[in-house]
């Protein structure tokens, strides 16, 4: 089974601009989250969405949004950015059964530099 | 108050000799789930091992095994043979499955380097 994938894996946007992220989770796994991870702050929950609604979501401002699609993969629009939301921005799929076994695989993540 | 915590920042261990890496954790739930996950310099995050709040035995996944002690909150991650490419960062996690929530909460990563 392909993993999950993320694209684009490098990104470099002035402030003020907004960006889309992407993600496909790994065949039938319905759930999708995602993560800000930043040296000063560590890994942080963003968002879960399954089966297109947005299940749970973290405590980031309304500038973080997602959205999901029929076929499970994600997006996630982070608008008028600013030099702080440079991260590494992870996604993880699971089959979103509910169990408290049901693991999160990770994509490899989107590098997002804000200058 | 954090939730997990992971008291060793960075550690070193000899190759082919076994580490332990620690991680205590915080919850009132009675059902929760632990995790371990690697984080290479790459940047993607590599699930290790699962424990779950009521499961009676230690997790094992090959050289990875989980030391669970519920009373004490904590749920330590063994390594046995270490091996040069055990070298990253290493992240705790919690689920807590009281409000059905999918957030994983992390801590804050302990850095491994096995030296040859």
């Amino acid at each position: 089974k392909a993993g999950v994938t993320q694209t684009p894996r490098y990104l470099i946007k002035t402030r003020g601009q907004q960006v889309t992220l992407s993600c496909s989770p790994i065949s039938g796994h319905r759930s999708v989250s995602w993560y800000q991870q930043t040296p000063g702050q560590g890994l942080q929950f963003l968002f879960e969405y399954f089966s297109e609604t947005q299940r749970n979501k973290g405590n980031f401002p309304g500038r973080f949004s997602g959205r999901q699609f029929s076929n499970s993969r994600s997006e996630m629009n982070v608008s008028t950015l600013e030099l702080g939301d440079s991260a590494l921005y992870l996604c993880a799929s699971s089959s979103g059964s509910g169990g408290t076994w049901d693991t999160q695989y990770f994509g490899p993540g989107t590098r997002l530099t804000v200058l | 108050a954090q939730k997990i915590t992971q008291t060793q920042p960075g550690m070193f261990v000899q190759e082919k000799e076994a580490v332990t890496l620690d991680c205590t954790y915080d919850t009132s739930d009675q059902s929760y789930g632990l995790f371990w996950y690697k984080q290479p310099s790459s940047g993607e995050m590599i699930f290790l091992i699962y424990q779950g709040s009521y499961d009676e035995q230690n997790a094992t996944e090959g050289r990875y095994s989980l030391n669970f002690q519920k009373a004490r909150k904590s749920a330590n991650l063994v390594i046995s043979a270490s091996q040069l490419g055990d070298s990253a960062m290493y992240f705790c996690a919690m689920r807590e499955y009281g409000d059905s929530s999918y957030k994983l909460i992390f801590g804050s990563g302990t850095r491994l380097l096995v030296r040859p």
